[in-house]
This record gives C-alpha cells, structure tokens and sequence, in this order.
C-alpha cells in the first residue's frame, strides 16, 4: 500500500486565487511527521511547511497552511493567493517516528504539478 | 557555500561502468540522505547516515549501490556496474540538530547510462 499517496497528477489555478493539493498518508505509529516541499523546474527541492502528529494546531507559514485532519489521515496544502512562481511539482511527504527531535528517512508521494495561470 | 552541494552535477557513463557520486552537507550536520528521484519510480530513499551509527541502508536498491560518510562530513555514492535504470537524479539531504524535521536538499547529480 503507498505509504503517501497525491491524487492530483495535475491542478490549475489562476493568479491570486488560492488552491488545496491533496495528500493522504498510512502509518500505524503514533508519532510522525509531514511535510511538503516545492520543486520548481531547475530541481531544487524547497523545504515548505511541516506538521507534527501531535501539533494540535494546523501549521502556516506565510502564504502556505497545512490542513491536518489526523482522524482521515490527511494533510493538504493550502497556498493563498498564488503566484506566477509557485507553478511546480509539489511533494508531500512523511516521516515515521518523528517524535519532533528525531532524525529519519522522508517517503514521498508521487507529486502534483501546479501550474498557476495569469 | 552555506549549502549542501554535490558534484558533479551531470554524470553521463556506459553501461558496466562505475560511478561515484558526491555530497558535500552542511557543516555541522550529523544526518545525510540519499534519494533518487526518476521518471518511474518517484523520489526513493536509499541510506541514511546519523552520526556514528550504523547507516539505514534499507533503501539501496542492489547491492552495486554503496555509499560511506567519512569523518560525519562528506558523503560520497557509489555505483558498480551501472545498469541504464541507474538513471536518475540522485538527491543529497542533511538535517542537524537546530533545524530538525527539515531536510536541506542538494542540487543533485544526474546520471545518465547510456
């Protein structure tokens, strides 16, 4: 079973509007952690928001939210008012035993491009 | 520079080659990943190294994949025998202990088997 799974091969969205890319995950331990990262087309992998298992509160930075529903085990990535610049390839990914202060190995889901119309 | 860097940025070898691929992490980063990222399989973990610990090397794919870490610095992949679904961007992470749960990524090596 994929650990990670995006079902969004692909999103559009305009300019200025916002956009959710989806990701559901499968673990069975208790204490993980999720992540997302952007990959723009020259291949860097850019570090955007993290979410602890036990983080109560949804995590934010800037333009970027993570809504976490632990109960469905989702964890979408909310960006508001997109940006020419945020067209990418979108990674959600997760790590197990994540008990905030440990170190671990990332599994990725297969990615969703967004492409952000003008 | 501040970054994690890893050279050479494009390996193009023939099949049955060896190739060794390096990365440079952040200084003062304990933990190191290597990823492969390809067109059929996604981004895969291979090993991961934390401090003097034994690596994870549930991840490598044969066992022509190895990879060392000397001294908790540099990390240098090797590939014997390179097969053409060698092909791939292999990714270098490092994570320290102030900016846990985030994995600072390289530029990658691409590698092409021809």
């Amino acid at each position: 079973a994929q650990k990670i799974t995006q079902t969004q091969p692909g999103m559009f969205v305009q300019e200025k509007e916002a956009v959710t890319l989806d990701c559901t995950y499968d673990t069975s331990d208790q204490s993980y952690g999720l992540f997302w990262y952007k990959q723009p087309s020259s291949g860097e992998m850019i570090f955007l928001i993290y979410q602890g298992s036990y983080d109560e509160q949804n995590a934010t930075e800037g333009r970027y939210s993570l809504n976490f529903q632990k109960a469905r085990k989702s964890a979408n990535l909310v960006i508001s008012a997109s940006q020419l610049g945020d067209s990418a390839m979108y990674f959600c990914a997760m790590k197990e035993n994540a008990g905030g202060t440990s170190y671990g190995k990332l599994t990725f889901g297969q990615g969703t491009i967004l492409t952000v119309h003008p | 520079g501040a970054g994690v860097s890893q050279s050479p940025s494009n390996k193009v070898t023939e099949k049955g080659k060896d190739v060794e691929l390096r990365c440079d992490p952040i200084s003062g980063h304990t933990a190191l990943y290597w990823y492969r990222q390809s067109l059929g399989q996604g981004l895969e973990f291979l090993i991961y190294f934390q401090g003097n610990s034994a690596p994870d090397k549930s991840g490598l794919p044969s066992d022509r994949f190895s990879a060392e870490r000397t001294g908790g610095s540099v990390s240098t992949l090797t590939i014997q025998r390179t097969q053409q679904e060698d092909s791939a961007v292999y990714l270098c992470a490092t994570e320290g202990w102030a900016t846990q749960n985030e994995q600072f990524f390289g530029p990658g090596t691409r590698l092409t088997v021809l």
